[in-house]
């Protein structure tokens, strides 16, 4: 069975430091492994999409990673803003995605 | 180009009632997926719906519901309602097989 785990549950920086957020995953046949970031009481916000081992991307302090077996979001200098909970998503064979349980992140000023 | 929305954003209900809830998608997007979201859960996915036919369904009861109308705005329908049933209903949608765009959620609470 399709199976995504986020480590860790909850993370607290300060600003400025930088760290990364991992998502560990086992399915058969990846087509996309994507990340969002959820704000409380709103819906996920769109981060990345990657498709291959090996595949980076950016967006401003955020880079994600892909391996086989897990993908990486790393924040450089994070700002209290950057506050929120990152969630990781992984599509199969089916159009439907399967969350992990999310990374709850709080950067303190 | 305007994001997924929709509607109601907060509702009420007792138990045994039925609801519906709509989603709009991004314009020229075809598919819609609805996911449920609870603290003990997280998000889950209820089903698909791809130019107006079910296209996959997740693991939910029979009371849970929906459709897709040829403009791809999309309904879901809960019926006979249950404590449980409380929880953010959240819709995405994508063009077809990729990056899926959430909407805000319909926060349902259920007495």
């Amino acid at each position: 069975e399709d199976q995504v785990t986020q480590s860790p549950e909850a993370l607290r920086l300060q600003e400025g430091e930088s760290s990364s957020l991992n998502c560990s995953y086992t399915v058969s046949g990846l087509r996309g492994l994507f990340w969002y970031r959820q704000d409380p009481g709103k819906g996920p916000e769109f981060l990345f999409t990657l498709y291959s081992a090996g595949e980076e991307k950016e967006k401003e302090r955020l880079k994600a990673t892909l391996t086989k077996k897990e993908s990486f979001l790393h924040i450089t200098a994070p700002k209290p803003e950057d506050s929120a909970t990152y969630l990781c998503a992984v599509q199969a064979g089916s159009n439907d995605m399967r969350f992990g349980a999310g990374t709850r992140l709080t950067v303190k000023p | 180009k305007a994001g997924v929305t929709q509607t109601p954003r907060y509702l009420i209900k007792t138990r045994g009632q039925q609801v519906t809830l709509s989603c709009s998608p991004i314009s020229g997007h075809r598919s819609v997926s609805w996911y449920q979201q609870t603290p003990g859960q997280g998000l889950q996915f209820l089903f698909e719906y791809f130019s107006e036919t079910q296209r996959n369904k997740g693991n939910f009861p029979g009371r849970f519901s929906g459709r897709q109308f040829s403009n791809s705005r999309s309904e879901m329908n809960v019926s006979t309602l249950e404590l449980g049933d409380s929880a953010l209903y959240l819709c995405a949608s994508s063009t077809s097989t990729d990056t899926q765009y959430f909407g805000p959620g319909t926060r349902l609470t259920v007495l």
